[in-house]
Formats: structure tokens, C-alpha cells, sequence
């Protein structure tokens, strides 16, 4: 089993939808949380880390759920422009970041 | 530009050479991560630095593969005697083990390498 899974999708969505992809994790000492957006042939970047509060962030929401070991990311009124791969990663503490496969969204008009 | 940069952008070689990548980090970052992605992956880590110590190693950090940073600033990735299976995005991230972002991880460009 993999230690951090993603749905690889292609999520394919119209704009103005809403869309979530969760990301789960096998190692419950993990620390901290993010989701990167990674465009094509380009570098992750650092899109939101997630807190055990939940956070959000304009259009995007982001939780976690200890118990259940996953993470999401929800994704109000999309844009054409989120169309991008979308990375979870986590990190046990031992400074590496552990990240899943990436879940592709394609917003359509 | 106070991101991370990486040189060269894209590496062409044949079998059988030696490759050398730097990455220079955000300045005040003292932690500095080598990854490398593979098509249709997430980025799997394989080493890092905190200063100029290298304090973990990935499995996957044959002995072709080596990394430093002497002076605690800038590191190198080396890979001696390149394998087509070598060709990858080779990925360098920085961060800060303080303040509010700490042990957030950002990424430079990447060295795209082509192994022929």
C-alpha cells in the first residue's frame, strides 16, 4: 500500500462547479499537510498547507481528518485556470515530504 | 528573484556520462531537499540537507547519485554513469525550520534530464 493515495482522476468538470478530491495516508504520526498545484512540465506549487481546524483560502477549502487519516481539497465555483494537477503530501516529521500520485482536474467551459 | 532556483533548466546526455545540478535556495532557508518525478507520479524524495549536514537519504539514491552542499548554501546533484532510467524532473525545495511557515517546502523550477 501506498503511504500517501490520490484518486488520479482526470476530474473533468464544468466551470462555476464545485469538485473535492480527498488524499488519504497510512502513517499515523504524521505532522503537517499540504496541497500543491503542479501545472504541466512545471514545479509544484505550494497552493495551501492544511491545519487540524480546516482552513480555507478565497475558493478553496481544505481538511483534515485524523481519525480517518485523509485530507481534502474542495474547490468552489471553479475556473478554467485550476485546471492543473493537484498534489497531497505529508510530512512525518522527518523533514521529507511524502506526496501522492497528483489528481488531475480539466475545468471545461 | 528570492526563490529557488536550479541550473540547468534542461540536460541532454548519453549513456554512460556524468551529470551535475545546482540548486541555489531562498536565502534565509537552511534546509534545502532534492526530489525527482517521474511522469504521471508525485515527486519522491531523495535526500536532504539542514545547513551543510545530509541528514537523510532516500534507497532510491543509488551509489551513482551523490549530493553536497559544502558551504551550507547552494547544493549539487551528481549522477555518475547515467541510465536511460535516470531521465526524470529532478526537483530542489527550501525551507525554514522557524516562524510560521515553518518546515514549508518550496520548489525551484526543476532540471529536466534526458538520458539518450
Amino acid at each position: 500500500r501506498k503511504e500517501v493515495e490520490q484518486d488520479p482522476g482526470p476530474f473533468n468538470v464544468p466551470e462555476g462547479a464545485t469538485v473535492a478530491f480527498n488524499c488519504t495516508y497510512s502513517n499515523s504520526a504524521s505532522q503537517s499537510f499540504f496541497w500543491y498545484r503542479q501545472d504541466c512540465r512545471k514545479e509544484p506549487k505550494l497552493l495551501m498547507s492544511v491545519y487540524s481546524s480546516g482552513n480555507e483560502d478565497g475558493r478553496f477549502t481544505a481538511q483534515l481528518n485524523r481519525a480517518s487519516q485523509y485530507i481534502s481539497l474542495l474547490i468552489r465555483d471553479s475556473k478554467l485556470s485550476d485546471s492543473a494537477t493537484y498534489l497531497c503530501a505529508v510530512n512525518i516529521n522527518t523533514g521529507k515530504l511524502i506526496f501522492g500520485q497528483g489528481t488531475t482536474l480539466q475545468v471545461k467551459p | 528573484d528570492t526563490g529557488v532556483s536550479q541550473n540547468p533548466r534542461h540536460k541532454i546526455t548519453k549513456r554512460g556520462q556524468n551529470v551535475t545540478f545546482r540548486c541555489d535556495p531562498i536565502s534565509e532557508h537552511n534546509r534545502l531537499y532534492w526530489y525527482r518525478q517521474t511522469l504521471g507520479q508525485g515527486p519522491e524524495f531523495l535526500t536532504y540537507f539542514q545547513n551543510e549536514a545530509q541528514l537523510e537519504k532516500s534507497r532510491l539514491l543509488s551509489d551513482r547519485f551523490s549530493a553536497e552542499r559544502p558551504k551550507g548554501s547552494f547544493s549539487t546533484l551528481e549522477i555518475q554513469r547515467t541510465e536511460q532510467g535516470d531521465s526524470a524532473m529532478y526537483l530542489c525545495a527550501s525551507s525554514s525550520p522557524r516562524g510560521q511557515e515553518a518546515d514549508t517546502q518550496y520548489f525551484g523550477p526543476g532540471t529536466r534530464l534526458t538520458v539518450l
